[in-house]
């Protein structure tokens, strides 16, 4: 059984619009929850986090929003640029400071100019 | 400038071979993990150590061994290659908050 669960599995969006990056997870236990950039032939990177004590998280043009209650999160893309086509994961861990994380299967976006 | 250097880029191995995975990190973690992923799939822990000297099991550690003989190295050891274990493994490092992995650009691993 999948614990984390990411849709869609692909996503096209024109340059300038919001993209939309869905995540939801079976354990309650878990309590932070990183998504990582990865672009081809490159490792992931850290993109954003949030843990579970809050419910939004901002950073530019990348905002996370989690509602605890249905176990579901989403990463949205404002004003998309086509530096931002990559696979997205979505991960999450049941302590924050042990580095062991559950990984989604990923979303890949393109942006179209 | 801080980074994970892992070697080979990619290596071809045949059935029941041995292969050594090397991740070599400039970035003065202590934790260090590894991690495969599978074409079209998300990542998934293998091992992981916290000190040197030590490695602990990750959630599929079986077939894979590992080696942390220094803060900086980290090896994955697969001592009986098999087909299954055709993937991408993804090496990486953090501070012992471990609120950001920081990973390599990977090992293209293909069993014949």
């Amino acid at each position: 059984q999948q614990q984390v669960r990411q849709s869609p599995q692909s996503l096209t969006v024109w340059e300038g619009e919001t993209a939309i990056l869905n995540c939801s997870y079976e354990d309650s236990t878990f309590n932070y929850f990183p998504w990582y950039q990865q672009f081809p032939g490159e490792g992931p990177a850290l993109l954003i986090s949030i843990s579970s004590v809050s419910d939004k998280k901002e950073d530019g043009r990348f905002t996370i929003f989690f509602n605890k209650r249905e176990k579901k999160l989403s990463l949205h893309i404002t004003d998309s640029q086509p530096g931002d086509s990559a696979t997205y994961f979505c991960a999450a861990s049941r302590n924050t400071n042990t580095g062991k994380l559950t990984f989604g299967d990923g979303t890949v976006l393109t942006v179209k100019p | 400038e801080a980074a994970v250097t892992q070697s080979p880029r990619s290596k071809v191995a045949v059935t029941g071979g041995k292969v050594t995975l090397s991740c070599h990190q400039t970035n003065n973690h202590d934790y260090m993990y590894w991690y495969r992923q599978d074409t079209g799939h998300g990542l998934r822990l293998i091992h992981y150590s916290y000190v040197a000297d030590s490695t602990e099991k990750g959630d599929i550690p079986d077939g894979y061994k590992a080696s942390r003989p220094s803060q900086e190295n980290f090896s994955l050891i697969l001592e009986l290659a098999s087909l299954s274990q055709t993937a991408v493994y993804f090496c990486a490092s953090s501070d012992e908050l471990a609120e950001t992995l920081y990973f390599g650009s990977g090992t293209r691993l293909t069993v014949l």
